[in-house]
């Protein structure tokens, strides 16, 4: 699709047990980011990835979150030992560099993450 | 600590008329801000943005208006319409801080009846 696409759009866990969370950012995008929007919350910014330069990570909440980028497109974001606190729909947006300039990010529909 | 905040968590509007929705922010370093919005179970879609080098921006029924002493954002849509029911949320950056990290906000949920 042209779009960008989050897998799994639906995940139960228990808590303690690692989940990953996969975003496959729109072609030539180089702008990857990762946001969270937990019950009645609004959109908690978790991560940015700009083309090789390092990730602006202090979005993190804990070191539990990690997040990758590989090749510059699919990017991986890794909660360990999950709580339920970190119930939540995780969105990832792409853009392109130029896009940067008016702001437009491009949303995926999120991964719906529920911690028992 | 809520840098960018909407303190209006829903405003219903009759169609045809005015929705004015409102952003306040606090971190003076902000000088670019967006409005997204977002239907259920879809993700968030860019409306219109605005420089702090501007005080209006405007782009069809969507108005976005800047108050920088007041650290004050507001989005007009005229005529409001039906399909205008959504989630509205604005978000900031500090870019003159080499930064295009944004900050959202808790959003505002508009709907506009028929």
């Amino acid at each position: 699709g042209a779009g960008v696409s989050q897998s799994p759009s639906n995940k139960v866990t228990e808590k303690g047990k690692d989940v990953e969370l996969r975003c496959d950012p729109i072609s030539g995008h180089t702008a990857l980011y990762w946001y969270r929007q937990s019950l009645g919350q609004g959109l908690e910014f978790l991560i940015y990835f700009q083309g090789n330069s390092a990730p602006d990570k202090s979005g993190l909440p804990s070191d539990r979150f990690s997040a990758e980028r590989t090749g510059g497109s699919v990017s991986t974001l890794t909660i360990q030992r999950t709580q339920q606190e970190d119930s939540a729909v995780y969105l990832c947006a792409s853009s392109r560099r130029t896009a940067l300039v008016t702001g437009e990010l491009f949303f995926g529909e999120g991964s719906r993450l529920t911690v028992l | 600590d809520q840098q960018v905040k909407q303190n209006s968590p829903s405003l219903s509007v009759q169609e045809g008329r005015i929705s004015i929705l409102n952003c306040d922010y606090t971190n003076s370093m902000f000088d670019y801000f967006l409005w997204y919005k977002k239907y259920p179970a879809e993700g968030p879609t860019f409306l219109i943005s605005i420089s702090s080098i501007k005080d209006k921006n405007e782009d069809g029924r969507f108005t976005v208006f800047l108050n920088k002493s007041a650290k004050h954002l507001s989005l007009h849509i005229v005529p409001s319409q039906p399909g205008d029911s959504a989630v509205y949320f604005c978000a900031a950056s500090a870019r003159n801080s080499g930064t295009y990290k944004y900050i959202f906000g808790t959003g505002t949920r508009l709907k506009v009846l028929a």
